[in-house]
């Protein structure tokens, strides 16, 4: 089974509108962090949020939230007010054992592309 | 900028040969990871290394080494390329061992022609 699914298209988002960029995890372990990269045509993965599976509150980075709902084990990305400078692909990974350290490496999903309109 | 560095940017070379791709870590952090990042198979973890000891192994082929060394650079060796070796090749660098956030270099892209 996927550890990280992320099945939505391409996705179009209006500037300066909000968008809601899906990931769905699967793990057993009770730690582990979820973490949100974005990477632009240019090739760089940029680090934008992350959350902890201990964590009480959604993660907030700036006009990056993460809407977490842990029972139905979903981890979502929210860009708030869209910029033309968004548009990229976005990926959602997960490191279990996230407090021990003995799990050192980061399951990716295959990525959503996000369009921004002008 | 992340503060992880990369060098080549780029590398373009044939079948059969060696390669070998260098990655300095964010002043500071004492581990790094190499992920390689292809069209097929997506972004994949390869091997850590964490103050100069190999830490953890990923989907990482025989034909491929690494090894960091006492500065904390880190250097992936990849030989008897084949044309399913082309792919953008990701360094990463965390501060310690748990818990932290992996920050990621700007990668390299080899073409294996």
């Amino acid at each position: 089974a996927q550890k990280i699914t992320q099945t939505q298209p391409g996705m179009f988002v209006q500037e300066k509108e909000a968008v809601t960029l899906d990931c769905t995890y699967d793990t057993s372990d009770p730690s582990y962090g979820l973490f949100w990269y974005k990477q632009p045509s240019s090739g760089e993965m940029i680090f934008l949020i992350y959350q902890g599976s201990y964590d009480q509150q959604n993660a907030t980075e700036g006009r990056y939230s993460l809407n977490f709902q842990k029972a139905r084990k979903s981890a979502n990305l929210v860009i708030s007010a869209s910029q033309l400078g968004d548009s990229a692909m976005y990926f959602c990974a997960m490191r279990e054992d996230f407090l021990t350290g003995a799990n050192s490496k980061l399951t990716f999903g295959k990525g959503i592309t996000l369009s921004v309109r002008p | 900028d992340s503060g992880v560095t990369q060098t080549p940017k780029h590398l373009i070379t044939a079948t059969g040969q060696r390669v070998t791709l260098r990655c300095s870590p964010r002043s500071g952090d004492l581990s790094v990871y190499w992920y390689q990042q292809s069209l097929d198979q997506g972004l994949q973890f390869l091997i850590q290394y964490y103050n100069g000891e190999e830490r953890a192994k990923g989907n990482i082929l025989e034909r491929f080494s690494a090894q960091q060394f006492p500065d904390l650079h880190s250097e992936l060796n990849l030989s008897s390329l084949e044309l399913g070796d082309s792919a953008l090749y990701f360094c990463a660098s965390s501060s310690g061992l748990a818990g932290e956030t992996q920050y990621f270099g700007p990668g390299t892209r080899l073409l294996v022609l």
